[in-house]
């Protein structure tokens, strides 16, 4: 079945490391999105990625990294410079580029709950 | 600063009722999306009403779209326990790249 899988479910960090996120999607999509969710609260946009080897921040993108040397794939780093890491993380994609002639409906996946201890 | 704000927050209703949440944005949109997020899961497309568009229904769904208020309204007709999620609205701020979430409205719906 095509969709969009994120790994790990559960993460938890002890202060002062990096961690990464993955997201891999197989729906053929160009386009794919970082949010994250606090409790009780929107999401707010990270960083996404329209094309291959390119990937504009999006609002909170301080302390967080990301790539894109696949279509498929979109890791996050969460690094340490990040102050308030702990929330719900959550990795999308759709199938043009943000803004384009499509739809711009976005898929989700199932989340990563990073905690930090 | 969020695009989007729902309203109410939170909402709980009978089975079988009909439940109403409202949306109001900030600047010119192309599209208006709505989601819906069980508890702990990713978040799913239920439906999107375009600019030129002033109402859309989707099987229990229906969705109204008052550009000149800038604002969506989403009722759920028939309301089920299994409806019990949050909702939100999605828009493009200026038809640009970045999809902008709303706050969201938690409805419980009880049997």
């Amino acid at each position: 079945d095509g969709g969009i899988t994120q790994s790990p479910k559960y993460l938890f960090r002890k202060e002062g490391q990096n961690v990464t996120l993955s997201c891999e999607q197989n729906l053929n999509h160009d386009a794919m999105y970082w949010y994250r969710q606090d409790p009780g609260q929107g999401l707010r946009l990270i960083y996404y990625s329209q094309i291959v080897n390119d990937f504009q921040k999006g609002d909170i993108a301080e302390g967080y990294s990301v790539s894109r040397e696949k279509k498929e794939s979109f890791p996050l780093t969460v690094t340490s410079a990040q102050k308030n890491p702990t929330a719900f993380y959550l990795c999308a994609s759709s199938m043009g580029p943000a803004g384009g002639p499509q739809t711009g409906e976005l898929f989700f996946g199932e989340g990563s709950r990073l905690t930090v201890l | 600063s969020q695009q989007g704000e729902e309203d109410p927050q939170a909402l709980s209703i009978q089975e079988g009722e009909n439940a109403t949440m409202n949306c109001s944005y900030k600047t010119s949109i192309n599209n208006l999306q709505w989601y819906r997020q069980n508890s702990g899961r990713g978040l799913v497309h239920l439906i999107l009403i375009r600019s030129n568009e002033r109402e859309k229904h989707s099987g229990r769904l229906r969705v109204t779209l008052d550009t000149s208020k800038k604002s969506s309204s989403l009722l759920i007709t028939a309301s089920r326990a299994a409806d019990t999620a949050s909702y939100f609205c999605a828009t493009r701020p200026g038809g640009g790249n970045k999809l902008t979430f709303g706050t969201g409205t938690q409805l419980k719906v009880e049997l």
